[in-house]
């Protein structure tokens, strides 16, 4: 019974060049949720998203950061042009839905820009 | 807006001690708390708390939440070196967990 997956563990990209993170979720799991940890720092929630839909993107970047979860395949977090202060890890949970308070994390990526 | 403060920030204590940390809160519209324990990687899920002055409890792990005074307590009892890790408090919102900055434990032999 696989967990939350993620994909690479870890990710180097030089300034500019864009990063692709991948989630697959729990088995029945349909929602998934992107958390970004800046070193020192808490969890900070990005991006809700359902099967083909984005239901919350408050916590995102309004530039350069994009999601999506299509109906075949992971869930994919693109980091376009990267910047130094990208560098963070980015964790993905899963739930099954609605009315479930309890989310079940990936191991993360950890994205290093140099 | 929505605020959660977890203190200490950090802790450092010999094993066998037993440990408390808070995590006080202050929210709109209260859903749950959770905890959940994160080492080098995913944070792992420990508790949520919904009701006031239940008591969640698995193995030397318990918490309890106070919804009067807006807190949550996290026991550890009988501290072991694997339970050296950051703990998380997180508040449910609409559409996601709002984390606390989190508490480092670090148990020494």
């Amino acid at each position: 019974n696989a967990g939350v997956m993620q994909n690479p563990r870890h990710l180097v990209r030089r300034r500019g060049q864009e990063a692709r993170l991948r989630c697959s979720p729990m088995k029945g799991h349909s929602h998934v949720y992107w958390y970004r940890q800046l070193p020192e720092e808490g969890l900070k929630f990005m991006v809700y998203l359902q099967k083909e839909n984005i239901i919350d993107e408050s916590g995102m970047p309004k530039e350069r950061f994009s999601a999506e979860f299509p109906k075949e395949g992971p869930s994919i977090l693109r980091i376009q042009q990267v910047v130094r202060g990208d560098s963070a890890a980015y964790f993905c949970a899963s739930s099954t839905g609605v009315g479930s308070y309890e989310q079940y994390f990936g191991p993360g990526t950890r994205l290093t820009v140099t | 807006e929505d605020k959660v403060v977890q203190s200490p920030l950090s802790l450092v204590v010999h094993e066998g001690d037993t440990v408390t940390l808070n995590c006080s809160y202050e929210v709109t519209n209260f859903r749950s708390l959770l905890w959940y324990k994160q080492e080098k990687k995913a944070p792992t899920f420990l508790f949520m708390l919904t009701s006031s002055g239940i008591e969640k409890k698995s193995g030397r792990l318990s918490s309890i939440l106070d919804k009067k005074e807006l807190f949550s307590i996290l026991n550890i009892t009988a501290t072991q070196t694997g339970d050296s890790a950051i703990y998380l408090c997180a508040l449910t919102g609409a559409n996601n967990l709002f984390f606390g900055t989190g508490t480092r434990l670090t148990v020494i032999p």
